[in-house]
């Protein structure tokens, strides 16, 4: 089945230790997203890429990059993971733009990061 | 700016209760509405949707009309399972964003 696959499910670093997330999709969609999620708060945006026209939102830390090699893949990095970086990163993707409206997202499972 | 403001959980129910969880919007111009769902350690998943005024979006018995002169998309079941226990999340697309609410939390006992 076509889908959004993240790896690991499940990451530890350590303080300050860069760490990379994975993000890859079978549905061929144009726009991919990255979100933070902290423990019973709502996903918030991190950035998206348009095919490859990135766009950062204006309050994610320095801290945080991303990179999409081809259509399919899209890393998160980390450069120095602190304390208040642990939480579940969401990769989601959607079809494309319309009239300047994207279509629905279709999220993965998830990569909960744990910063020791 | 865009926001989705959800009532507060937990919401406690028993088996075979009614389900409802209000969800209203602000937002400039036509955005498309969801609800999506989260199970305990898992990501988001797509519930249902309506892009626009008078839509009804169903799913596995849940539903949700998108009422523009209220400006709610409020979900509802006939009957919930102790499967249906999980967060739901309400939200809003406009342009490029997708905007979450804050996310009710069901708990469903035998």
């Amino acid at each position: 089945d076509a889908m959004v696959i993240q790896n690991p499910r499940y990451q530890v670093t350590q303080f300050g230790k860069p760490v990379t997330l994975s993000c890859s999709q079978t549905l061929n969609h144009n726009v991919m997203y990255w979100y933070q999620q902290k423990s019973s708060q709502a996903p918030k945006l991190l950035f998206h890429y348009y095919d490859k026209d990135f766009n950062n939102e204006a309050d994610t830390p320095d801290n945080f990059q991303s990179r999409r090699p081809n259509t399919s893949f899209c890393f998160l990095d980390i450069r120095s993971p602190g304390l208040g970086d642990a939480a579940m990163y969401l990769c989601a993707t959607s079809r494309d733009r319309l009239a300047g409206v994207s279509d629905t997202q279709y999220f993965g499972p998830g990569t909960r990061l744990t910063v020791l | 700016g865009d926001s989705v403001t959800q009532m507060e959980g937990p919401v406690t129910l028993s088996e075979e209760a009614f389900l409802t969880i209000n969800c209203t919007y602000t937002a400039t111009g036509y955005p498309s509405l969801f609800w999506y769902v989260q199970y305990p350690g898992e990501g988001l998943q797509l519930l249902l949707k309506a892009t626009k005024a008078d839509d009804k979006g169903s799913n596995k018995g849940f539903e949700a009309t998108y009422r523009k002169e209220t400006t709610s998309f409020h979900l509802e079941k006939g009957s919930v399972q102790v499967s249906d226990s999980a967060v739901y999340f309400c939200a809003l697309l406009n342009t490029d964003k997708l905007i979450f609410g804050t996310g009710t939390r069901l708990q469903v006992f035998p």
